[in-house]
């Protein structure tokens, strides 16, 4: 079993679809939970940090952690052409040899189109 | 957020050579890892690059082949050696205070090797 699956595969919603992108992990250690945004050619960069189950809202942007089933989602509300991107899931343990190391899914290629 | 300037930003090499990419943050971390990425895939670590002393690499990633330097807390390199066309992908370096705070990464390199 891997330690993270995320899903859905690739993804083309039209504009001001609401769109949901989902992971789900199997390491109880894993205590931060995150989402990184990836444009063609470059880095990732944070789109949402948590710690704790529940939501946290960040402009259009929703990510809901749920620590008993192991799943977290990231919700973006209205979508955009500019939301297209591959989105990350990403784990991290809170110390031990794995400290600091972050864990990422698949990888989920999202196309908004106009 | 810190800033990483990573250099190059694509290079074209020959089968049998090595390629050092550098990251360089414009303010001090103290915890620095590269990854490895194929274009529309996840990220997988390669090794954490601890100042003052010999990275820790992941299973599957040697020290021979992925030489680290960490000389100080704001710099790192990667030599990729006796490259073959199997190390063509896309290496990023990464930056970190502490398990609480955002990861931030370089734009990437793209290397393809002939």
């Amino acid at each position: 079993q891997k330690e993270v699956e995320q899903d859905p595969g690739p993804l083309s919603v039209p504009e001001g679809a609401i769109v949901s992108l989902n992971c789900t992990y199997s390491n109880s250690a894993f205590q931060y939970f995150m989402w990184y945004r990836q444009y063609s050619r470059k880095g990732p960069e944070l789109l949402m940090y948590t710690y704790s189950s529940g939501n946290k809202e960040d402009g259009r942007f929703t990510a809901q952690v749920d620590k008993s089933s192991k799943y977290i989602s990231l919700f973006i509300r209205d979508s955009q052409p500019s939301d297209s991107a591959t989105y990350l899931c990403a784990f991290n343990n809170a110390g031990g040899t794995s400290y600091g190391k972050l864990t990422f899914g698949q990888g989920t290629i999202l196309t908004v189109h106009p | 957020s810190a800033v990483i300037s990573q250099k190059p930003s694509r290079d074209i090499c020959q089968r049998g050579t090595s390629l050092t990419i550098q990251c360089q943050v414009d303010s001090q971390v103290t915890m620095m890892f590269w990854y490895r990425q194929q274009p529309g895939q996840s990220l997988t670590l390669i090794a954490t690059a601890n100042q003052g002393s010999e990275a820790t690499y992941e299973s599957g990633f040697v020290i021979d082949k992925f030489p680290i330097s960490r000389p100080n807390l704001t710099f790192s390199t990667l030599t990729v050696s006796n490259m073959s066309p199997e190390d063509s992908s896309i290496y990023l370096c990464s930056g970190r205070q502490g398990v609480d705070t955002e990861a931030f990464f370089g734009q990437g390199t793209r290397l393809t090797v002939v």
